[in-house]
C-alpha cells in the first residue's frame, strides 16, 4: 500500500531554514511527481510546489519562489521541501502529497498525503 | 495571482443535499478536484477531473463543472461528512501552478 512518512516537528528560529523529509513506500517512486502543500493554523491549504521524481524537474508556487527548494534522492525514494528565511507566518503543518496521475511532466492533482509536519518558527 | 473562491460555510440537516461551489477563471479549461479535511487530519481526494470518485469515495459525493464554476454535491449527507472542503486546480498561464479554494466548512446538524 502507498505511504508517505514524514520527518517530526521542528522548531526553528526566524531567519533559519527547515528541511523536511517525505520517505515513500509501495509504489514506484520515479513514476510519481510529488507535490508539497502547508497550511498554517486555522488557515486553507497552500500549494507549494512539485517535484517530478524521475527526472528532477521542479515548480514552484509565486509566494514560496526563492525560498523554497524541493528535491529528491531516488535512491532512498525520498523528497525534500527546503524553506530559508523562515518568519513567524511560515509556521505550519507541511504535507507531502503523491500526484494522483504517474509520468506527467506538469502539475495536475494529489492523491496519497503523509501525516503533516509541523513546523514553528519562533524566536 | 489565480484564486479559486468557495463560500466559507455551509449547513444542512442529516439526508439533506450539501453543494459547494468553486469559482475560477480558469476552470472552463483546466480540472477541479476536491478534497475533504476534517478536523487534525490529512486532506482526502473525494472527487478527481470534475466529476470522478475515487474508489473507497461513498456515491453520495459527486462533482460537476460548468463554466467558471464547478460544484462539490454531498447528497444525502451524513453526520461524519462535516470538514473543510477546499477545491483545488491549476493556473492557466501555462506555469501549471497549482492553487487551493478559499475552503468550505460544512455542519451537519
Amino acid at each position: 500500500q502507498v505511504q508517505l512518512v514524514q520527518s517530526g516537528a521542528e522548531v526553528k528560529k526566524p531567519g533559519a531554514s527547515v528541511k523536511v523529509s517525505c520517505k515513500a513506500s509501495g509504489y514506484t517512486f520515479t513514476s510519481y511527481a510529488m507535490h508539497w502543500v502547508r497550511q498554517a493554523p486555522g488557515q486553507r491549504l497552500e500549494w507549494m510546489g512539485w517535484i517530478n521524481a524521475g527526472n528532477g524537474n521542479t515548480k514552484y508556487s509565486q509566494k514560496f519562489q526563492g525560498r523554497v527548494t524541493i528535491t529528491r534522492d531516488t535512491s532512498a525514494s525520498t523528497a525534500y521541501m527546503e524553506l530559508s528565511s523562515l518568519r513567524s507566518e511560515d509556521t505550519a503543518v507541511y504535507y507531502c502529497a503523491r500526484e494522483l496521475v504517474a509520468i506527467v511532466v506538469v502539475p495536475a492533482a494529489m492523491d496519497y498525503w503523509g501525516q503533516g509536519t509541523l513546523v514553528t518558527v519562533s524566536s | 495571482s489565480y484564486e479559486l473562491t468557495q463560500p466559507p460555510s455551509v449547513s444542512v440537516s442529516p439526508g439533506q443535499t450539501a453543494r459547494i461551489t468553486c469559482s475560477g477563471d480558469a476552470l472552463p479549461k483546466k480540472y477541479a478536484y476536491w478534497y475533504q479535511q476534517k478536523s487534525g487530519q490529512a486532506p482526502v481526494l473525494v472527487i478527481y477531473e470534475d466529476s470522478k470518485r475515487p474508489s473507497g469515495i461513498p456515491e453520495r459525493f459527486s462533482g460537476s463543472s460548468s463554466g467558471t464554476m464547478a460544484t462539490l454535491t454531498i447528497s444525502g449527507a451524513q453526520v461524519e461528512d462535516e470538514a473543510d472542503y477546499y477545491c483545488y486546480s491549476t493556473d492557466s498561464s501555462g506555469n501549471h501552478r497549482g492553487v487551493f479554494g478559499t475552503g468550505t466548512k460544512v455542519t451537519v446538524l
